[in-house]
């Protein structure tokens, strides 16, 4: 059974620092993907993770994928207010389901 | 282009009383799921379908039943809610990417409270 565990849960940044969210997983898979909820909202598509390697950037945030390792990351860079919110990395398994991690919720203080 | 759209937006049932969520889509895509949101656990599948016609369980179907009526439609029922079932649930549909993998569209969500 796939698990996917995202640390930390809880992440309070000061505006300008740089930090990382992490996402491992317990089998093989080479498609990863990253979402992001604000609060009372639906899920927002922020990046698709297709093959190993595979890095993906837009604006403050840059996804990697390590299939060899069964992890991704999250990193963010220079984090302003605008990206406090919760982020879910999420696995694909067999016929195309999604499993989910817990989520990180991000609040970025000014 | 509406995307994903859900009805209700709100509810409040008592325990025992049934529902049915409604989940509709215009993206022409084969893929509907129906997931559950709950505080410190991300989502969970409930239950899928490929295809029209084809329904499966996911991670936590019990107490719930699905019907996919046509290939824009997929709805979930609760035969005789429980507090336990009180969550956020989303409805989501996907489409094929180029170069492999599927992008998932999720619904506004709905959230069920039962008392």
């Amino acid at each position: 059974e796939l698990k996917v565990e995202q640390n930390p849960l809880f992440l309070s940044m000061q505006e300008g620092k740089n930090y990382t969210i992490y996402c491992n997983y317990s089998t093989t898979s080479d498609r990863l993907y990253w979402y992001r909820q604000d609060p009372g909202k639906s899920l927002e598509s922020l990046f698709v993770l297709l093959s190993n390697g595979a890095v993906k950037q837009e604006g403050r945030l840059m996804a990697s994928l390590d299939t060899k390792a069964r992890l991704s990351t999250l990193h963010i860079t220079a984090a302003v207010h605008d990206l406090s919110a919760t982020y879910f990395c999420a696995v694909v398994t067999g016929g195309n389901k999604l499993v989910f991690g817990a989520g990180t919720i991000l609040r970025v203080k000014s | 282009n509406a995307g994903v759209t859900q009805t209700p937006k709100f509810q409040v049932l008592k325990t025992g009383q049934s529902m049915t969520l409604q989940c509709a889509q215009d993206m022409n895509h084969n893929s509907m799921y129906w997931y559950r949101q709950d505080p410190g656990m991300g989502l969970r599948l409930i239950y899928y379908s490929a295809s029209e016609g084809t329904t499966d369980k996911g991670e936590v179907p019990n107490g719930y039943n699905v019907s996919r009526l046509n290939k824009r439609e997929f709805s979930l029922r609760l035969e005789s809610a429980a507090p336990s079932q009180t969550s956020v649930y989303f409805c989501a549909s996907s489409a094929f990417l180029v170069g492999g993998g599927i992008e998932q569209y999720f619904g506004p969500g709905t959230r069920l409270t039962v008392t």
